[in-house]
C-alpha cells in the first residue's frame, strides 16, 4: 500500500475511444505528477500539479488532457490515442513540488489497439 | 536539452558481488534522489542527497553526490537476490525541471 491508488490497473482501448485514468493520494501531499514509462526509455514526466494548478506541461500531445479537481485527485483523459502511446502510466505525489521524494502508484498499463 | 544518463544500462552480478551505478547530468542538479523499481512494480524512493560531496549509507547501499552536483553514484556491497530491479537517479535542475535518469537494471544470479 503506497498511499497512491491508480485505476484501472490495465486498459485496452481502440484509437477512437475516450477513456480516463484516475489517481488518488491519501498522503496529504500538495503536488501530483503524471509519468509515462515505455520499454527501454527513461521515465518521462508529462504533467505536474501543485495545489491543483498545473505548473509543468512537457510538450505532451493534446490527446492527453490532465485534470486536477483537488489536491487528492488527478485524472488523465485520453482520446484519439496512437499505438505509440501504449505504455505504463504512473501517477506520483509529493509533499511539495519537485524537491521532495515522490510516492508512486502501481500504474495503469495502457494498450492501444 | 537536459539529459540524465546512467551507466551501465544493464548489470548482471553473482550474488555476493558488489554493484555500482553511475548517474551523470548534463546540468547542475539542486538535489539527487534515488529510486528502485522491482520488475512489474513502481519506483520506490530510496534516498535524497542535497549537499555537494554528500555521502549517505543505508545498510549495504552507499550513495554519493558529486562535488559539482552533476553526478552521483549508488554502490551496493555484497548483492543479494532482493536487490534485483532497476535503479533510477532523479532530480530537479536549477530551473526546477525534474528529470529521471535512464536507469540501471540489476540482475543478481544466485
Amino acid at each position: 500500500e503506497t498511499g497512491v491508488t491508480q485505476t484501472p490497473r490495465h486498459l485496452v482501448m481502440g484509437m477512437t475511444n475516450k477513456k480516463s485514468l484516475k489517481c488518488e493520494q491519501h498522503l496529504g501531499h500538495n503536488a501530483m505528477y503524471w509519468y509515462k514509462q515505455s520499454a527501454k526509455k527513461p521515465l518521462e514526466l508529462m504533467f505536474v500539479y501543485s495545489l491543483e494548478e498545473r505548473v509543468e506541461n512537457n510538450s505532451v500531445p493534446s490527446r492527453f488532457s490532465p485534470e486536477c479537481p483537488n489536491s487528492s485527485h488527478l485524472f488523465l483523459h485520453l482520446h484519439t490515442l496512437q499505438p505509440e502511446d501504449s505504455a505504463l502510466y504512473l501517477c506520483a505525489s509529493s509533499l511539495q513540488v519537485r524537491n521532495q521524494p515522490q510516492h508512486f502508484g502501481d500504474g495503469t498499463r495502457l494498450s492501444i489497439l | 536539452g537536459q539529459q540524465v544518463m546512467q551507466i551501465p544500462q544493464y548489470q548482471h552480478v553473482q550474488e555476493g558481488e558488489d554493484f555500482t551505478t553511475y548517474c551523470n547530468s548534463s546540468t547542475t542538479l539542486s538535489n539527487i534522489q534515488w529510486y528502485k523499481q522491482r520488475p512489474g512494480g513502481h519506483p520506490v524512493f530510496l534516498i535524497q542527497l542535497v549537499k555537494s560531496g554528500e555521502v549517505k549509507k543505508q545498510k549495504r547501499l552507499t550513495f554519493q553526490f558529486g562535488e559539482a552536483k552533476k553526478n552521483s553514484s549508488l554502490h551496493i556491497t555484497a548483492t543479494q537476490t532482493t536487490d534485483v530491479g532497476t535503479y533510477f537517479c532523479a532530480g530537479p535542475n536549477t530551473g526546477n525541471q525534474f528529470y529521471f535518469g535512464t536507469g540501471t537494471s540489476l540482475t543478481v544470479i544466485p
